[in-house]
């Protein structure tokens, strides 16, 4: 079955106790992000990665880093995180991305993170 | 600033009629629209999209229409069904950019 996988599901944290949110897609997609949304924002982007070994910022990647050391997998990795970083994070994979146009996302069920 | 705005966060709608969902844009660079279907405790999954080409795109019980000049698009679900209940989100991108755009989302309900 095609899909992406995240973990975890929910995480209750303290302020500036590094974690690692983990994301896998079985479908071969060489595009990967990361979003977050929050009450009245939508979702935003965060981070994203074109293939191995290569990410960009998207529109609110502060306090954030990723990697891509492999096809399958695009962790999100917060060093210290914070309170304004409580939100629900959602992990999105494509076959080519959206700057080719006309290609859909799968998203991961999503992680709800709260930051205390 | 959001450039893609969805301005009725909720809708309620009796079974079997039309939901209409509403969708505004900014940014005149967007060349490529999608729908977005969020049910709870689960990610979002893609509905329908159409591309700035066209003003029209037709999937079944959904039509995504589109009006360039107005910078405008809508979602209609004819009929509505109890299971469409779902929070809608409208998103846009560009192509040759690498973000996807999302509006705030419309929590509709279909009334049994």
């Amino acid at each position: 079955e095609a899909q992406v996988t995240q973990n975890p599901r929910y995480l209750i944290t303290v302020t500036g106790k590094k974690l690692t949110v983990t994301c896998s897609q079985n479908m071969n997609h060489e595009y990967m992000s990361w979003y977050r949304q929050d009450p009245g924002l939508g979702l935003r982007q965060i981070y994203y990665s074109m293939n191995v070994e290569v990410t960009d910022k998207g529109d609110v990647p502060e306090g954030y880093k990723v990697s891509r050391k492999e096809k399958r997998n695009f962790p999100l990795i917060l060093e210290s995180p914070s309170p304004n970083q409580t939100s629900l994070y959602f992990c999105a994979s494509s076959l080519m991305g959206w700057a080719s146009g006309n290609t859909e996302a799968f998203f991961g069920q999503g992680t709800r993170l709260t930051v205390v | 600033d959001q450039q893609v705005k969805q301005n009725s966060p909720s809708l309620s709608v009796q079974e079997g009629r039309i939901s209409i969902l509403n969708c505004d844009y900014t940014n005149s660079m967007f060349d490529y629209f999608l729908w977005y279907k969020k049910y709870p405790a689960e990610g979002p999954t893609f509905l329908i999209s159409i591309s700035s080409i066209k003003d029209k795109n037709e999937d079944g019980r959904f039509t995504v229409f589109l009006n360039k000049s107005a910078k405008h698009l809508s979602l209609h679900i004819v009929p509505s069904q109890p299971g469409d209940s779902a929070v809608y989100f409208c998103a846009a991108s560009e192509t040759g950019a690498n973000n996807l755009f999302f509006g705030t989302g419309t929590r509709l309900t279909v009334i049994p």
